[in-house]
C-alpha cells in the first residue's frame, strides 16, 4: 500500500512547455508539501498546504502553481519550463501534532531540454 | 531564519567502522529534530527523531541525542554495513517551524 505516490516518475520535456506533477497520500494527513532537490542533493521546500490552504510559499517563481483539490492531493503545475527547473521534485505529507514527521513520495525526475 | 548545518561528504568507511555525522541547527525555541535517509533512486524516509531536549532517537542501530546546549543532533552508529550506504539528512520542523533540511551527507561503506 503506497503511502505517498507521485506521477509521473520521469518527465522529459522541452523548454517553454507546461507540465504537471500529481501527488496523492492515503495516510489521512492534513499537511502536504512540495520540495525541489537539485543535482547536489540539496532539498528546498517550495510550498505547503494544510487542509487545502496554502501555508508556506517560499521564494519560488510564479511559473510554479500548486493546487490542492482536497487534503489527499497536491498537484504542481509548472508553466514555461526552463533549463534550471531540471531537478527531482518530491511530494511529502505530515500530520500536525505528531511531531511533523514527513512522509515522502518516490520523486519525479524532471528534465528540461 | 532557521538553518541546519551538517558535515559535508562523502564519508567513506569500511564495514564495521564507527560512524558519526555531525549536525548543528539554528532556531529559536524547541523544534523537533530528525534524521532522514535517502537510498539511491528513492524518496527520503525517516530514520529517527527527537522532539525535546535530551531525548535520544534510535533506529536500526543508529542514534542521535537532542542537545539544546550545543544545538546539535549528531548521528552515530557503532558498526556500519554496506547496506547503510545512502545520503543522510538532518532536519528540523514541528509546530510553526518551516521544515528545514541540511545539505545531506553521502555515506559510502566498503566491504
Amino acid at each position: 500500500d503506497t503511502a505517498v505516490s507521485q506521477t509521473p516518475k520521469y518527465l522529459v520535456t522541452q523548454m517553454g512547455n507546461d507540465k504537471s506533477i500529481k501527488c496523492e497520500q492515503n495516510l489521512g494527513h492534513d499537511t502536504m508539501y512540495w520540495y525541489k532537490q537539485d543535482s547536489k542533493k540539496f532539498l528546498k521546500i517550495m510550498f505547503s498546504y494544510n487542509n487545502k490552504e496554502l501555508i508556506i510559499n517560499e521564494t519560488v517563481p510564479n511559473r510554479f502553481s500548486p493546487k490542492s483539490p482536497d487534503k489527499a492531493h497536491l498537484n504542481l503545475h509548472i508553466n514555461s519550463l526552463e533549463l534550471g527547473d531540471s531537478a527531482v521534485y518530491f511530494c511529502a505529507s505530515s500530520q500536525r501534532g505528531e511531531g511533523d514527521t514527513q512522509y515522502f513520495g518516490p520523486g519525479t525526475r524532471l528534465t528540461v531540454l | 531564519g532557521n538553518s541546519v548545518t551538517q558535515m559535508e561528504g562523502p564519508v567513506t568507511l569500511s564495514e564495521e567502522a564507527f560512524l558519526t555525522i555531525n549536525c548543528t541547527y539554528t532556531a529559536t525555541g524547541y523544534p523537533s529534530l530528525f534524521w532522514y535517509v535517502q537510498y539511491p533512486g528513492e524518496g527520503l524516509q525517516l530514520l529517527l527523531k527527537a522532539t525535546k531536549a535530551d531525548d535520544k532517537g534510535s533506529n536500526k542501530g543508529f542514534e542521535a541525542t537532542y542537545r539544546k546546549e550545543t544545538t546539535s543532533f549528531h548521528l552515530e552508529k557503532g558498526s556500519v554495513q554496506v547496506s547503510d550506504s545512502a545520503v543522510y539528512f538532518c532536519a528540523l520542523s514541528g509546530g510553526s517551524y518551516i521544515p528545514t533540511f541540511g545539505r545531506g551527507t553521502s555515506l559510502i561503506v566498503h566491504p
